[in-house]
């Protein structure tokens, strides 16, 4: 059975400092990878997709993924409190796609 | 462009009521994805369409069917409600029919809730 697992949380960090989220997943053979962002109450949104080993930035968001270690982390610098929200790790090899249960991130003004 | 679209928004049964969630995209997507997400769980797929006529049980099917009435829309049915079933229900879609990338859009979510 794949997995996808993340610390559930929650994390939380000052205004301004660098959140630091991770997930480790199951599957050799995984190819892609996601970071979604749910707000409470709302639908999961996109925030950033990787599929090759090393970083991917974004605006204030970086990815970071190491098939070696199965291992892909997000980053957010400059935290600010509208980025308090449940962050989503999400892998795929084929049609379907595995979520972690989601790290809740809180940031303090 | 309205995204995915989700229909009800709400919805309270009584234990084994029947009722279809509706769910349209208009990005013009191939696949299509219903799940539920229940607290401490994360989402998980119900049933999913990779391309228009063809559908796929996901991780946790029982108790659900679906349609894929077109290459818009993706309908959701619960034959026979149980408490079970209380969940929040999202419908996605992805661009992608290859093994690959399959970025995934959401609608808002249906709240249901089974007596």
């Amino acid at each position: 059975q794949k997995e996808v697992e993340q610390n559930s949380g929650p994390l939380s960090v000052p205004e301004g400092a660098i959140a630091s989220l991770n997930c480790t997943y199951s599957d050799r053979v995984s190819q892609s990878f996601f970071w979604y962002r749910q707000y409470s109450g709302k639908s999961p949104e996109l925030i950033m997709s990787i599929y090759s080993n090393g970083d991917k930035e974004d605006g204030r968001f970086t990815a970071q993924l190491n098939k070696a270690s199965q291992y892909v982390s997000l980053l957010i610098r400059d935290s600010q409190p509208s980025d308090s929200a449940t962050y989503l790790c999400a892998e795929t090899g084929g049609f379907k796609t595995i979520f972690g249960a989601g790290t809740r991130l809180f940031v303090k003004a | 462009n309205a995204g995915v679209t989700q229909t009800p928004k709400f919805q309270v049964l009584k234990t084994g009521q029947s009722m279809t969630l509706q769910c349209a995209q208009d990005m013009n997507h191939n696949s299509m994805y219903w799940y539920r997400q229940d607290p401490g769980m994360g989402l998980r797929l119900i049933y999913y369409s990779a391309s228009e006529g063809t559908t796929d049980k996901g991780e946790v099917p029982n108790g659900y069917n679906v349609s894929r009435l077109n290459k818009r829309e993706f309908s959701l049915r619960l034959e026979s409600a149980a408490p079970s079933q209380t969940s929040v229900y999202f419908c996605a879609s992805s661009a992608r029919t290859g093994i690959s990338y399959n970025e995934q859009f959401f609608g808002p979510g249906t709240r249901l809730t089974v007596l």
